[in-house]
């Protein structure tokens, strides 16, 4: 399984773009990148998946570089609802393999 | 679309109780998950279904947790005898793929042993 690594905290002001990177070293070929997001007291909500380039939704943007060994998160023009934790997971696309969502990203978005 | 829908949403219990959550997967969707999400080892997987089957349970903790899956529609998952350290936060998502398709969750159920 490809581990991965996001930092455990953000702080942003509103209206500014976020951009939050994770890094999975170990991604194999067929492994694609999902992002989730979950607010206090709510199950997480999907957000964006992407395997390679970028990825485009009317939520935020996934840029992954060719090598595949990060992905950034972009979220333009934060609000104050914005705040959440974000998990980055990777896992085969097709597969059975076991997806790890880690302890996540908590942004914190500051009027 | 309702949703992934989960009962109850709160349940508070004694210890040695035995404690029954209930999910209802988004209609059409093949894959259901169980999750616990806790504040010292936050959300892991616990049981992955596929078409009414166990794909993997490794993440189940141990012989007093189990997972059932009778139809498309219903699932369950019963903790027995319950223990304080099961307290936590259990959520329910489905989705039309496997573990690595975005899922969606459903409110999740707040379990208190005491």
């Amino acid at each position: 399984l490809a581990k991965t690594t996001q930092p455990i905290s953000m702080d942003s002001y509103e209206g500014q773009e976020v951009n939050i990177t994770c890094s999975h070293n170990n991604i194999a070929t067929n492994d694609y990148i999902t992002w989730y997001q979950q607010f206090p007291s709510q199950g997480p909500r999907f957000i964006i998946q992407g395997y390679k380039t970028k990825v485009t939704n009317e939520v935020a943007s996934l840029f992954i570089p060719a090598d595949r060994k990060s992905s950034t998160l972009s979220l333009p023009r934060v609000s104050l609802s914005d705040t959440a934790v974000y998990y980055c997971l990777v896992g085969e696309a097709g597969g059975y393999q076991k997806v790890t969502f880690g302890i996540g990203t908590k942004l914190q978005v500051i009027p | 679309d309702a949703g992934v829908i989960q009962s109850p949403r709160h349940e508070v219990t004694e210890m040695g109780q035995e404690v029954t959550l209930r999910c209802k997967p988004i209609s059409g969707h093949n894959s259901l998950f169980w999750y616990r999400q806790t504040m010292m080892r936050g959300l892991e997987l616990l049981i992955y279904f596929n078409n009414n089957v166990p794909i993997d349970d490794s993440g189940m903790p141990e012989d007093r947790f189990s997972a059932k899956m009778p139809n498309a529609s219903f699932s369950t998952l019963k903790i027995q005898p319950s223990e304080p350290r099961d307290s936590a936060v259990y959520f329910c998502a489905s989705n039309e793929g496997g573990p690595e398709v975005g899922q969606f969750f459903g409110p999740g159920t707040r379990l208190t042993v005491l």
